[in-house]
């Protein structure tokens, strides 16, 4: 089975350019989080979807950054503007609520620099 | 706010020896598990405690769930260099939210 899926692996911007991050969460899964990791701030929760409904975006830093989730196969992460700061691991991950313990399986990574 | 400290940060030890490290909280968690990440990949789980005072053993790892919920350790017994990684905590509220602490990283000579 596929796991979670994440596009682009590595992504490298100027300053000011949008950023879109891509996931695709593993089928059946009803809830979808972005993480952001930092050797600094560890692993953020920036927001997190249940059945396609953001349910907690406390996490997102601040105004540039938005995420959707049109439909259960698909969400996206934005940045627009980008800054330096942003450079970071971004994790997609998905569960099965319901599911024992709320076992979160992640993507591999969207590697981002913003130069 | 809910954070959850994981110590010590950094441990390098020789192969053979073993280690503790610690999870800790002043809040409570429905469910506490251990993660492990390698270089460029994605965190994996090893292990989900729910009942508190619950102990799991997975090889020559033992994890516990303090009695509380509030606090757990993950015990490696003879670590090996392929146990090198970053071990991460993370707990579950009663709701959808899952957060992590800071990790420990382990790294063991051989």
């Amino acid at each position: 089975d596929a796991g979670v899926i994440q596009s682009p692996r590595h992504e490298v911007t100027e300053m000011g350019q949008e950023v879109t991050l891509r996931c695709k969460p593993i089928s059946g899964h009803n809830s979808l989080f972005w993480y952001r990791q930092t050797m600094m701030r560890g692993l953020e929760l920036l927001i997190y979807f249940n059945n396609n409904v953001p349910i907690d975006d406390s996490g997102m830093p601040e105004d540039r950054f938005s995420a959707k989730m049109p439909n259960a196969s698909f969400s996206t992460l934005k940045i627009q503007p980008s800054e330096p700061r942003d450079s970071a691991v971004y994790f997609c991950a998905s569960s099965r609520q319901g599911g024992p313990g709320n076992t979160i399986y992640f993507g591999e990574g969207s590697w981002l620099t913003v130069v | 706010t809910q954070l959850l400290e994981q110590s010590p940060q950094f441990l390098s030890i020789q192969e053979g020896e073993n280690l503790t490290v610690y999870c800790n909280s002043s809040s409570v968690f429905s469910s506490l598990q251990w993660y492990r990440q390698e270089p460029g990949e994605g965190p994996v789980l090893l292990v989900t405690v729910v009942t508190g005072g619950e102990v799991k053993k997975l090889k020559r790892l033992t994890f516990q769930f303090g009695d509380a919920r509030k606090d757990s350790s993950l015990h490696i017994t003879a670590a090996q260099p392929g146990d090198t990684g970053l071990y991460l905590c993370a707990g579950a509220t009663g709701g959808f939210k899952t957060i992590f602490g800071a990790g420990t990283r382990l790294f063991v000579k051989a």
